[in-house]
């Protein structure tokens, strides 16, 4: 069956930009996460959301970054006014239910963001 | 606060040897264990598990990992290592925030994994 996907694939933009970055998990998946990974780091936690409701954006690394997930299937995560330093891959993920710890997450192939 | 080390950068092995990718975590409670591997341009895929029971647990494509808690270690192994296992690989720990669980999780900084014919 089809996985979580996401779009685009690459983006490039200039500083001062704004980009949205889309994410497709597998239906019927409640829980979703966005991870942002450093080039040569493991993936970091930005946001958290179960169905609709944003439950955990501990990790957003500043009010520049917004995630939302309305209908509780796709998600976007927009930067606003992108930097240099939030050049990175984000990864989006899902997973059936949250609140059965051993519930696996499903990864898609992430988004190769460059500010320039 | 939890965390995952992964103590080596890159592991070398020969076809055909044992390879171990080692993981050692720190959590308050009982850990949830994850290993995932990552081929290049693609996402993270899952490969094992470990939440609770024996402490030998089986994955997908011939990984197995040992969960150790006297010495909090997660260690990945396989018995016979394959070209096509070269990859880069992240041990992770499931984020426990007192009594909730949202279940994010806290990745390594990852083992390149370089098998050679």
């Amino acid at each position: 069956g089809a996985g979580v996907s996401q779009s685009p694939r690459y983006k490039v933009a200039k500083r001062g930009q704004d980009v949205a970055l889309r994410c497709d998990p597998i239906s019927g998946h409640v829980s979703l996460f966005w991870y942002q990974q450093a080039l040569g780091q493991g993936p970091e936690f930005l946001t958290y959301f179960q169905n609709e409701a944003q439950l955990d954006k501990s990790g957003l690394p500043s009010d520049r970054f917004f995630a939302e997930r309305p209908e509780g299937s796709v998600s976007t995560l927009k930067i606003q006014r992108t930097q240099q330093e939030d050049s990175a891959v984000y990864l989006c993920a899902s997973s059936f239910r949250v609140g059965s710890s051993y519930n696996e997450q499903f990864f898609g192939p992430g988004t190769r963001l460059t500010v320039l | 606060a939890q965390s995952v080390a992964q103590p080596e950068d890159q592991v070398n092995v020969a076809e055909g040897n044992p390879l171990t990718v080692k993981c050692t975590y720190s959590v308050s409670g009982n850990p949830y264990l994850f290993w995932y591997v990552q081929y290049p341009n693609r996402g993270l895929q899952f490969l094992l598990k470990y939440i609770t029971g024996d402490n030998l647990v089986k994955g997908s494509y011939g990984f197995e990992a040992e969960f150790n808690k006297s010495q909090t270690s997660f260690h990945l192994k396989k018995p016979s290592a394959l070209v096509s296992d070269s990859a880069l690989y992240f041990c992770a720990v499931r984020d426990m925030i007192g009594s909730s669980n949202t279940g994010k999780l806290i990745f390594g900084q990852g083992t390149t994994l370089q098998v050679k014919p």
